[in-house]
């Protein structure tokens, strides 16, 4: 099964909306982390937010967001007034409590129109 | 928070030639991670590095194909050897850093290398 699942291949924003790109995961580990990286077509992995799964309240970083619902086992990002810069691949990433590795969604490209 | 450059940036290559990466962090760490991501797809660690001994590879990669050093806790190389265009690919080096309980750790990227083999 997929650790990570993004649904959403293609997303369009117009400037100064919000939008909410879609992330679901899978563990049975009690202790895991959450993470969200934006990747812009230069190719860099530009870390965005992290949620914890001991954390009670939802992420906040700036224009971002992470809509934490454990019991549903999802972790949607919400961008804020967004921004032309803000078009890029975005990646939801999870690392299970005892592993060292990071699972990587499929990732959602999304594309803030003028 | 951890500081990586990575190089090259992008590189085109011939079939059958080698290639190889270099990491280099601000800061010494124990793991380093070795992840590709081919066109379109998302990231897929390739092996981590491990210092003083040989690297870890995920299942579909081998040494032979992906030789990983690791000399200190600042450095590591990936070679991609004997390439096609099949490897064409971006690789990135990554650590990870930070937290103070377990899962609450951020992963730190490279700039990546979009290699391109023709």
């Amino acid at each position: 099964a997929q650790k990570i699942t993004q649904t959403q291949p293609g997303m369009f924003v117009q400037e100064k909306e919000a939008v909410t790109l879609d992330c679901t995961y899978d563990t049975s580990d009690q202790s895991y982390g959450l993470f969200w990286y934006k990747q812009p077509s230069s190719g860099e992995m530009i870390f965005l937010i992290y949620q914890g799964s001991y954390d009670e309240q939802n992420a906040t970083e700036g224009r971002y967001s992470l809509n934490f619902q454990k019991a549903r086992k999802s972790a949607n990002l919400v961008i804020s007034a967004s921004q032309l810069g803000d078009s890029a691949m975005y990646f939801c990433a999870m690392r299970e409590g005892a592993g060292n590795q990071f699972y990587f969604g499929t990732g959602t490209s999304l594309t803030v129109i003028p | 928070s951890a500081v990586i450059s990575q190089k090259p940036s992008r590189d085109i290559c011939q079939r059958g030639t080698s290639l190889t990466i270099q990491c280099q962090v601000d800061s010494q760490v124990t793991m380093m991670f070795w992840y590709r991501q081919q066109p379109g797809q998302s990231l897929t660690l390739i092996a981590t590095a491990n210092q003083g001994s040989e690297a870890t590879y995920e299942s579909g990669f081998v040494i032979d194909k992906f030789p990983i050093s690791r000399p200190n806790l600042t450095f590591s190389t990936l070679t991609v050897s004997n390439m096609s265009p099949e490897d064409s690919s971006i690789y990135l080096c990554s650590v990870e850093d930070g937290g103070y309980r377990e899962g609450d750790t951020e992963a730190f990227f490279g700039q990546g290398t979009r290699l391109t083999v023709v």
